[in-house]
């Protein structure tokens, strides 16, 4: 399986910092990543998908890039809406793998 | 746009099957608009795909839990179901159900169904 890790596993911040968070395979996937984002007791949300092309209605403030293995996560200026799990999530081979999760926290 | 909804018991004992379905509501199961898949979290850990049904006679499982697993479709209830035997307490879990258009990223998903393995 292609394994993808996530770091840091948890991160604190403040309304208004930059965060990045990094996600990592195991094998080449080309731009085949998404980052999903998820807040307790709530399903995951898709955000974000070929490394960088942002779902409908997600803020810009999102952003991502990377190809290959290395990809990142970052969000420019953080709003409370913000403060959840961010998942990442390989499509560029069987099966589909998701990374650990990052919480990012106040 | 597509609305998912898990079902089935919240606890199942060691060595019995564990039972889930999913009712879609937007689009019909066997559209071939969507994969629809069965996804995976332990409490506090990552999320792990588990399988898909593209229509009733194609299916696709995690090769870790293929052997376990058994997913269907029911046309005429517009649901589409997760059958896995043998559970431990590893298996213990949230469930989602998940829609994908092509099978590459999860665009929905349900609420998710906490299933307990323990006696």
């Amino acid at each position: 399986d292609n394994q993808m890790t996530q770091s840091p596993s948890s991160v604190s911040a403040s309304v208004g910092d930059r965060v990045t968070i990094t996600c990592r395979a195991s094998q080449h996937i080309s731009t085949g990543l998404a980052w999903y984002q998820q807040k307790p007791g709530k399903a995951p949300k898709l955000l974000m998908h070929s490394a960088s092309t942002l779902m409908s209605g997600v803020p810009s403030r999102f952003s991502g890039s990377g190809s290959g293995t290395d990809f990142t996560l970052t969000i420019s200026s953080l709003q409370p809406e913000d403060f959840a799990t961010y998942s990442c999530q390989q499509a560029g081979s069987f099966p589909r793998t998701f990374g650990q999760g990052t919480k990012l926290e106040i | 746009q597509v609305q998912l909804q898990e079902a089935g018991p919240g606890l199942v004992k060691p060595s019995e099957t564990l039972s889930l379905t999913c009712t879609v509501s937007g689009d019909s199961v066997n559209s071939r608009s969507y994969y629809w898949s069965w996804i995976r979290q332990p409490p506090g850990k990552g999320l792990e795909w588990i399988g898909y049904m593209y229509d009733s006679g194609s299916s696709n499982y995690n090769p870790s839990l293929q052997s376990r697993v058994t997913m269907s479709l029911d046309t005429s209830a517009n649901r589409f179901s997760l059958k896995l035997n043998s559970v431990t307490a590893a298996d213990t879990a949230v469930y989602y159900c998940a829609a994908s258009p092509a099978f590459y990223y999860f665009d929905y998903w349900g609420q998710g169904a906490l299933v307990t393995v323990s006696s």
